[in-house]
């Protein structure tokens, strides 16, 4: 059974284009996260959703915007995509905020 | 702001010997510590946790905290090939049981387990 799951595996866009990407959990969780890897194979923190509440919003372009129809999905959305955007998108969970737990990832080439 | 340091590697290790990762933490109130290992191309693995000073063993893998020091460090005992892959240090401020904040990750130190 596969505990975190991402749609779709690979998504290739032209600039300026909106895309989702969807996150789904069966382990239960209360917590769960969008991190980005970009080409350095750096993994950073970009939204997490607690009980359908965000909790935490770094430092990232407001083009990006999570949601949360329950506490078992979070889907990332992307409006007006730009080449920075290329990289590696992950979802994660967690049980009360601590050990998180990855899903396979997205990665998203824009062109 | 929170930093978290990793020698990037590439760190190479003949097979059977022990392979010694090293992560350094800027942020004084972190609580948790977390190993993870990338092979490319995949997901970060979860395989170790440590909340408190001293060591923790799990199989071939031993985690060692040293808050005073802000250091921790990842022993990979008789190395074997498939350990060959990036390992993250990543950390967290807040203990077990409550609060959603995201993970600090290292950049990852790439290790190469030769036959």
């Amino acid at each position: 059974d596969t505990a975190v799951s991402q749609t779709p595996k690979y998504l290739v866009t032209q600039m300026g284009n909106d895309k989702s990407i969807k996150c789904e959990q069966n382990l239960g969780h209360d917590t769960m996260y969008w991190y980005k890897q970009d080409s350095k194979k750096f993994l950073k923190i970009m939204f997490s959703y607690n009980n359908k509440e965000l909790i935490i919003n770094e430092t990232v372009p407001n083009r990006f915007s999570p949601k949360s129809p329950d506490k078992a999905h979070l889907n990332l959305h992307i409006n007006s995509l730009e080449l920075g955007d290329s990289a590696v998108y992950f979802c994660a969970s967690s049980p009360e905020g601590n050990e998180q737990f990855f899903g396979p990832g997205t990665r998203l080439t824009v062109l | 702001q929170k930093e978290v340091e990793q020698n990037s590697g590439p760190l190479s290790v003949p097979e059977g010997a022990i392979a010694s990762l090293n992560c350094t933490y800027s942020d004084r109130v972190s609580q948790s510590f977390f190993w993870y290992r990338q092979y490319s191309g995949k997901s970060p693995e979860l395989i170790m946790s440590i909340y408190s000073n001293g060591d923790k063993e799990d199989g071939r893998f031993t985690a060692q905290l040293n808050k005073a020091s802000q250091y921790v460090s990842l022993l990979i005992r008789d190395s074997q090939p498939s350990d060959s892959a990036t390992y993250l240090c990543a950390v967290n401020p807040l203990y077990s049981g409550g609060g959603a904040d995201g993970l600090t990750f290292g950049k990852g130190t790439h290790l190469i387990i030769q036959p």
